[in-house]
């Protein structure tokens, strides 16, 4: 079985620049959550969808967007990059909503993005 | 303070000894508590989840979980060396969309010696 998939998987952009990172979640999950991971950190949450509806943001600015498409599988779209972007992005299926006990994120192997 | 503190370590510990890796948490609200390994380069992979009081037990693996003291553990024995990871904790809340998102811990370096 296909576990998440993400892409790309590196690259490399310079400020100012837009990015769009897509990932697909394990056959089946209908909830992708994405995260940030800056180096020596945890992750940290940005979007979750479910049904291709947002169900939570994290506190990102307005530059950062996701959507779900009605495969369940979704796009997070960064604007006006800026140095401080520069993350290893995950994306994370599970199987539940928010209301489910079912807590368990299964990640991706990520995008690395590093703006210039 | 932070919502999900960890040591950053690294902890050390020799080959077949028993590592403690150990977690603390903010919210007293929060639901289920996780624990992710994640290796150099790599994602978080799920080892354990915990939702009540007391332990939980899966192979090598322990979790502990004390809500009153707010503070959540895994405990490794016969540790090889291929353990040797990131280990990240993670909570979630309960309340608003946003609380009930996996919160990490800044996770705590795990060296196993052979």
């Amino acid at each position: 079985d296909a576990g998440v998939t993400q892409s790309p998987t590196h690259l490399i952009k310079t400020r100012g620049q837009h990015v769009t990172l897509r990932c697909s979640p394990i056959s089946g999950h209908k909830s992708v959550s994405w995260y940030q991971q800056v180096l020596g950190q945890g992750p940290q949450f940005i979007f979750q969808y479910y049904e291709k509806e947002e169900r939570g943001r994290g506190n990102f600015p307005d530059r950062f967007s996701a959507r779900q498409f009605p495969n369940y599988s979704s796009e997070l779209n960064v604007n006006a990059l800026l140095l401080g972007d520069s993350a290893l992005y995950l994306c994370a299926s599970s199987l539940g909503d928010w209301g489910a006990n079912t807590g368990e994120l299964f990640f991706g192997e990520g995008s690395r993005l590093t703006v210039l | 303070q932070k919502e999900v503190e960890q040591n950053s370590g690294p902890l050390s510990v020799p080959e077949g000894a028993i590592a403690s890796l150990n977690c603390t948490y903010s919210d007293r609200g929060s639901q289920s508590f996780f624990w992710y390994r994640q290796y150099s380069g790599k994602s978080p992979e799920l080892i354990m989840f915990i939702y009540s009081n007391g332990d939980k037990e899966d192979g090598r693996f322990t979790a502990q979980l004390n809500k009153a003291s707010q503070y959540v553990s895994l405990l490794i024995r016969d540790s090889q060396p291929s353990d040797s990871a990131t280990y990240l904790c993670a909570v979630r809340g309960r309340g608003d969309t946003g609380r009930r998102a996996l919160t990490f811990g800044s996770g705590t370096r795990l060296q196993v010696q052979p």
